[in-house]
Order: C-alpha cells, then sequence, then structure tokens
C-alpha cells in the first residue's frame, strides 16, 4: 500500500532547463495538490486537480504547469526552471476537496542553479 | 476568511511533560481546522480536525485538541511527551475546500 509516490525524490537543474515532477496515487482519491515549501513560508498550494479532468490554480502558479493524466496520477511540470524556485515539493492527494484530509508524498527536492 | 495563528516559533519540552502547540483562530462563519504533523525530511499527515460536534477531539498518536469558542482557540495536547513527537506541527484553517498551511510550530522533546 504506497500511498502517495512522488519521482524524483532529489534533482539538480541548471536554470532555463525543463522537468517534470510525477506523483501518483493509489487510494482511488479524487482529488490532488502540489505545494511548494520553503524555509519561513510554509507550504504554499500551487496547483490542485479537484477530480479528474480539472485542474485550478493555488497561491503560486507561476512558472508550473500541471496534468492530471488519469485518476491516480498528478504531474508537474517547470518549462524553463528559474533559481525561485529551488524548493521542496510535495504532492497530496484527498478523496474530495471537502474532506480536508490530506495524504502527502514523501517530496522532490529541487535546486536551480 | 478564516486564519489562524500559532503564536510560539518554537516548543521545548521535556520528554514525559504534557506537550501544547497552540492555535489561535479567527473566522466567519463555522471553522473547519486541522492539525497536521511533519516529522524530519517527510512528508505531512494528517493528526485531527474540527468540523462540527464535540468540541475535544481526539486524533492520532495520542494526541487531542480541544475547540474553544469563546477563546478562539484549538490547541493541540497530548499528556506525555515522547522524543520521537519532535517534528513541525501545523494548525491548519480550510478556505473555501483548500487548506492554507502556514509555517507551522516546531516542537522539540528534550530527553
Amino acid at each position: 500500500n504506497a500511498g502517495v509516490t512522488q519521482t524524483p525524490k532529489f534533482q539538480v537543474l541548471k536554470t532555463g532547463q525543463s522537468m517534470t515532477l510525477q506523483c501518483a496515487q493509489d487510494m482511488n482519491h479524487n482529488s490532488m495538490y502540489w505545494y511548494r515549501q520553503d524555509p519561513g513560508m510554509g507550504l504554499r498550494l500551487i496547483y490542485y486537480s479537484a477530480s479528474e479532468g480539472t485542474t485550478d490554480k493555488g497561491e503560486v502558479p507561476n512558472g508550473y504547469n500541471v496534468s492530471r493524466l488519469n485518476k491516480r496520477e498528478f504531474s508537474l511540470r517547470l518549462e524553463s526552471a528559474a533559481p525561485s524556485q529551488t524548493s521542496v515539493y510535495f504532492c497530496a492527494s484527498s478523496l474530495t476537496v471537502e474532506t480536508g484530509e490530506l495524504f502527502f508524498g514523501e517530496g522532490s527536492r529541487l535546486t536551480v542553479l | 476568511a478564516q486564519s489562524v495563528a500559532q503564536p510560539e516559533d518554537q516548543v521545548n519540552v521535556a520528554e514525559g511533560n504534557p506537550l501544547t502547540v497552540k492555535c489561535t483562530y479567527s473566522v466567519s462563519g463555522n471553522p473547519y481546522l486541522f492539525w497536521y504533523v511533519q516529522y524530519p525530511n517527510r512528508g505531512l499527515q494528517f493528526l485531527l480536525k474540527y468540523i462540527t460536534g464535540d468540541n475535544l477531539v481526539k486524533g492520532s498518536y495520542g494526541f487531542e485538541a480541544e475547540f474553544n469558542k469563546s477563546q478562539t482557540s484549538f490547541h493541540l495536547k497530548k499528556p506525555s511527551a515522547l522524543v520521537s513527537d519532535s517534528a513541525l506541527y501545523f494548525c491548519v484553517p480550510d478556505r473555501n475546500n483548500r487548506l492554507a498551511f502556514g509555517k507551522g510550530n516546531q516542537v522539540v522533546v528534550i530527553p
């Protein structure tokens, strides 16, 4: 029972490079989320998907795109990475957006040089 | 709108002593409040939530929280702290079905 799985766990990029963070959940949840965590800033919501086929912006969507590939998978893409995107990224899922009980992945640490 | 304040940057407590992590809220309407914990180098884990009903909410790992409307508080408590409770704790309001995580409180349990 894996829960929420994120890949990769660590990544170093150069400014301007692109990459995609992958997230998959095996709990048959409808809603999925991407957060970033920065020292002194807490967790901030980047994008979320309330259900398969929908995505919405969170607090800090600029510089990111997402794809809800199917019910299980929700990917986050950085088209042209910037040093300001150096952060720890967390994917989460919940049964619905109303339940408030999020299950988090272990995080992906991204460094942009 | 719902917001919370966790007034102390770090909480230090000796192992075996009661642990309290404070949270006060300001809301319009009925508050939906959650506690999450983040252990070192891990993702966050749900501890408990208050929606409606009993003011005393019991959660995972022996934690509980009391919703106090008169004091607008939702403090997290554990009767006897363990070293393994050292972590970052988040009091989280629900804002239109989106959880608003702040910076959290660091808890250090001293052996």
